[in-house]
């Protein structure tokens, strides 16, 4: 059963520039969340996707936004980069039919803006 | 407002000794409590959950947490340490309305094993 799948692995980007990360949720989950980890810290809520729809979200500007397609995948795009989007993006996923707030993280994404 | 401190940034501890991880939460119900275990360049991996009942929870690779309402604490401990152990530790509360999961998480403790 694959876990939660996250690509790509690392990104360099410049500043100004716009991304985009993807997640495939674990197998038999519908909901996904996006967490930010800048570097020494503890991951910080960006927001999270439920039935394609965003449900609920952090304090995050609106440079960043996301999708999620009918398969349950996650896009995260984040545009006009600043030097303090480097971070490492990681992805979550839960199931409705397990404890909703069980979730699970993908390896997540390394992005460095230059 | 929802927090996790993790009073302790860098812990020490020589192989074999016990270990012991602080998590201080501030929630206004009683929340879902995580321990979360990353590598170097890794995700998080689940150590043990707290939702409800018995307040010391048994998790992987030997470790144990108790929830204490009245200190609102749930400290991570292990009673011997590996080598394998080292890593960094994430405290995190979740915010326990329906069908909803949104987490905090501290800022995270590692640990580094002396051999």
């Amino acid at each position: 059963d694959a876990g939660v799948t996250q690509s790509p692995t690392h990104l360099i980007k410049t500043r100004g520039q716009q991304v985009t990360l993807r997640c495939s949720p674990k197998s038999g989950h519908d909901t996904v969340s996006w967490y930010q980890q800048a570097l020494g810290q503890g991951p910080q809520f960006i927001f999270q996707y439920y039935e394609e729809e965003e449900r609920q979200r952090g304090n995050f500007p609106d440079r960043f936004s996301g999708h999620q397609f009918p398969n349950y995948s996650s896009e995260l795009n984040v545009n006009a980069l600043l030097l303090g989007d480097s971070a490492l993006y990681l992805c979550a996923s839960s199931g409705a039919s397990g404890p909703a707030y069980e979730q699970y993280f993908g390896p997540g994404t390394r992005l460095t803006v230059t | 407002a929802q927090s996790v401190t993790q009073p302790d940034i860098h812990i020490t501890v020589s192989e074999g000794a016990s270990l012991e991880l602080r998590c201080n939460y501030s929630y206004g119900a009683t929340p879902y409590l995580f321990w979360y275990v990353q590598s170097p360049g890794q995700g998080l991996q689940l150590l043990l959950k707290y939702f409800s009942g018995d307040t010391l929870v048994q998790g992987i690779k030997g470790f144990e947490a108790e929830f204490k309402r009245s200190q609102s604490s749930f400290n991570l401990r292990k009673p011997s340490v590996h080598w394998s152990d080292a890593a960094e530790y994430f405290c995190a509360v979740g915010a326990r309305t329906h069908n909803f999961n949104k987490f905090y998480f501290g800022s995270g403790t590692k640990l580094n094993v002396k051999p």
